[in-house]
């Protein structure tokens, strides 16, 4: 059965470095999510991108976070200069386009902010 | 901005037994989904059952129904033969079935444990 993969399972960092999560969406699906959850919260949505573009983000989505669909089959999430406060679960996510909504999830990248 | 609450923090249940998990939600919107998602330690979000809101029907997924009262707002999961397997947090998402927002909104999650 087709899934999304997650690399890597868990990254720790240190203050002020730059990260890279990246994902490999279902192969026939076009759109694809970033979501957030720091541990004991609920899941936030971050970023949808969409055509190479992104079509919608939340208000967390701030200058330090970007994503990029570097080739035909990644879907990267960059956080420039990471803070405590970005330490949570990473969720990436995908879904086929039109009348089919289900998002398909990814067994996401928990970054630890040290 | 659409709203999803999850009034359970933590429920418990029997196995084999049937537990019913509460979700509300708030839109203006007359064309979406709902969704019930499952996080179990591992932390993957499964998706257990979806329900468009123009169905008048309930979805059915084995052993997971739903209760979907849309004049209420009101979208329940029901879990019938409770497992072991089937401890893990469960999220209610809400997604607009409108143009332009892909997102899922979430609730706070259900914590299930499921008792010997």
């Amino acid at each position: 059965e087709p899934e999304v993969t997650q690399t890597p399972s868990h990254q720790v960092t240190q203050m002020g470095q730059e990260v890279i999560l990246r994902c490999v969406p279902i192969s026939n699906h076009l759109y694809f999510y970033w979501y957030r959850q720091i541990l004991g919260q609920k899941v936030e949505f971050l970023v949808s991108f969409y055509n190479n573009e992104i079509s919608e983000k939340s208000e967390i989505f701030d200058d330090q976070f970007s994503v990029e669909r570097p080739d035909g089959s990644n879907f990267t999430l960059k956080i420039r200069s990471t803070k405590l406060e970005d330490s949570a679960m990473y969720f990436c996510a995908s879904s086929e386009a039109g009348r089919v909504p289900e998002a398909f999830f990814g067994q996401g990248t928990r970054l630890t902010v040290v | 901005a659409q709203t999803v609450t999850q009034s359970q923090p933590e429920m418990s249940v029997q196995e084999a037994e049937t537990v019913t998990l509460s979700c509300t939600y708030d839109t203006s919107e007359s064309d979406y989904y709902l969704f019930w998602y499952k996080q179990p330690p591992s932390r993957q979000m499964i998706l257990v059952i979806r329900q468009e809101a123009y169905k008048q029907q309930n979805a059915t997924e084995n052993r997971f129904s739903v209760n979907f009262q849309k004049a209420a707002k009101s979208f329940s999961l029901k879990i019938s033969d409770s497992q072991l397997g089937d401890a893990a947090m469960y999220f209610c998402a809400y997604r607009s079935g409108q143009g332009g927002s892909e997102k899922l909104v979430f609730g706070k999650g259900t914590k299930l444990t499921v008792n010997p």
